[in-house]
């Protein structure tokens, strides 16, 4: 997985409290990516950083916010977690834009 | 909004033949291509992309066709294999987004 990590791998969670997921690269590469995957609908961008403390929303962001304060982590919190949030969260991380985007393992989120 | 629509959801095909997937653009903007390929439980690898200058790539078993006009692409598994099975999806970016429109996925199974 290109040198990608996330964790937790499994979460089980209650409605209301927050969670935090932490993606972590050994490749030192510029942008990174948190994208949440459900059937039907693929793959969608969350949140996308694009350097230390740069970060943008993607199509999906409402009750998430991210952080990257250094180049090899990027973490996704969910406030106060909603059950249309369990999911299965990918972190990706590409070198250069229009190139290959490597992702990581993914965590699956549960929500009751 | 979805802008790249990709079908089918589901395909069977028999060890040996011609696995099609299709995936449709609205945004002439776009200017990478990549489909990727998912294992269950496994994050997306990306398997083969191509931009809009070439209408066709091959790589081993795996072509892109690419339709410009019709604003098209679809990716061809010939001489498909058990070990084919997998999801896949299509994917389009345009320069300076730095972000990929994922497909729905297709879910391809190969008889053995």
């Amino acid at each position: 997985d290109a040198g990608i990590t996330q964790s937790p791998r499994h979460k089980v969670t209650e409605t209301g409290t927050p969670v935090t997921l932490r993606c972590h690269q050994t490749e030192n590469h510029r942008y990174m990516y948190w994208y949440r995957q459900d059937p039907g609908h693929g793959l969608r961008l969350i949140h996308y950083s694009y350097g230390v403390k740069d970060t943008d929303k993607g199509e999906v962001s409402d009750g998430y916010s991210v952080s990257r304060s250094k180049t090899e982590d990027f973490l996704l919190t969910l406030e106060s977690a909603t059950s249309s949030q369990t999911s299965v969260y990918f972190c990706a991380i590409s070198e250069r834009e229009l190139e290959t985007q490597y992702f990581g393992p993914g965590t699956r989120l549960l929500v009751l | 909004q979805q802008q790249v629509k990709q079908s089918p959801q589901s395909l069977i095909v028999q060890k040996g033949g011609i696995s099609i997937i299709n995936c449709a653009y609205e945004n002439t903007a776009f200017d990478y291509f990549p489909w990727y390929q998912q294992f269950p439980g496994k994050g997306p690898a990306l398997l083969i992309a191509i931009r809009p200058d070439v209408s066709e790539k091959k790589e081993g078993r795996f072509t892109i066709s690419f339709n410009k006009s019709a604003k098209q692409f679809s990716l061809h598994i010939m001489d498909s294999q058990p070990g084919d099975s997998a999801t896949y999806f299509c994917a389009a970016s345009k320069a300076g987004t730095y972000k990929y429109i994922f497909g729905t996925g297709t879910r391809l199974k190969v008889l053995a």
